[in-house]
């Protein structure tokens, strides 16, 4: 079965680090990019951030709003991907996903796997 | 930044209606749009892709249309298992997502 499961999450204050996990199952994990994605309480969804192939050279892109605070890498032995989270603010607080993403044309995916999300709390 | 604007916020529908969601793109953005379903504590599921390709395993009461700026989203037949947050979404960088259309049974 393919699967994404997300780990990690909890309750940290403002200005200290976390870091997310996201285990791949049932497919090839090096051959897919892989992103996260969050959700806050009672908002809608968010691109955090992703991560290429190797195949695509393994670089990432992030959102405005948490760029220079994560960073997202792969360990494609393991078939894991991490979310590392510093400097945390409370606006940060939210469920944090994990998705595949399934090329459908070079330079385009669609996100057609997903974790059930770890919640991340940012509160003092 | 490419902005989705989707319309209605909230949708109530009967069991059988036929419901339509709008997605319109700040810019033109060809056919380069997904859409997804997503209910009460559960993860995003991936309906459509490139505006109008129907997943594997999706219904097909699920369709969608559209091109450029302006793009729709139609649930034939409604179901009750149909209820949910449905968003819409663009891939570039960054990735955008519409508001979202919260659908309710009347």
């Amino acid at each position: 079965e393919v699967q994404l499961v997300e780990s990690g999450g909890g309750l940290v204050q403002p200005g200290r680090s976390l870091r997310l996990s996201c285990s791949a199952s049932g497919f090839t994990f090096g051959d897919y990019a892989m992103s996260w994605f969050r959700q806050a309480p009672g908002k809608g969804l968010e691109w955090v951030g992703f991560i290429r192939s190797k195949t695509y050279g393994g670089s990432s892109e992030y959102a405005a709003s948490v760029k220079g605070r994560f960073t997202i890498s792969r360990d494609d032995s393991e078939s894991i991907a991490y979310l590392q989270m510093n400097s945390l603010k409370t606006e940060d607080t939210a469920v944090y996903y994990c998705s595949r993403g399934r090329i459908i044309v070079i330079g385009r995916d669609a996100f057609d796997i997903w974790g059930q999300g770890t919640m991340v709390t940012v509160s003092s | 930044d490419i902005q989705l604007t989707q319309s209605p916020s909230s949708l109530s529908a009967s069991i059988g209606d036929t419901v339509t969601i709008t997605c319109q793109a700040s810019q033109d953005i060809s056919n380069y749009l997904n859409w997804y379903q997503e209910k009460p504590g559960k993860a995003p599921k991936l309906l459509i892709y490139d505006a109008y390709n129907l997943e594997t395993r999706v219904p097909s009461r699920f369709s969608g249309s559209g091109s450029g700026t302006d793009f729709t989203f139609t649930i034939t037949s409604l179901q009750p298992e149909d209820i949910a947050t449905y968003y819409c979404q663009h891939f570039d960088n960054p990735i955008t997502f519409g508001q979202g259309t919260r659908l309710e049974i009347k």
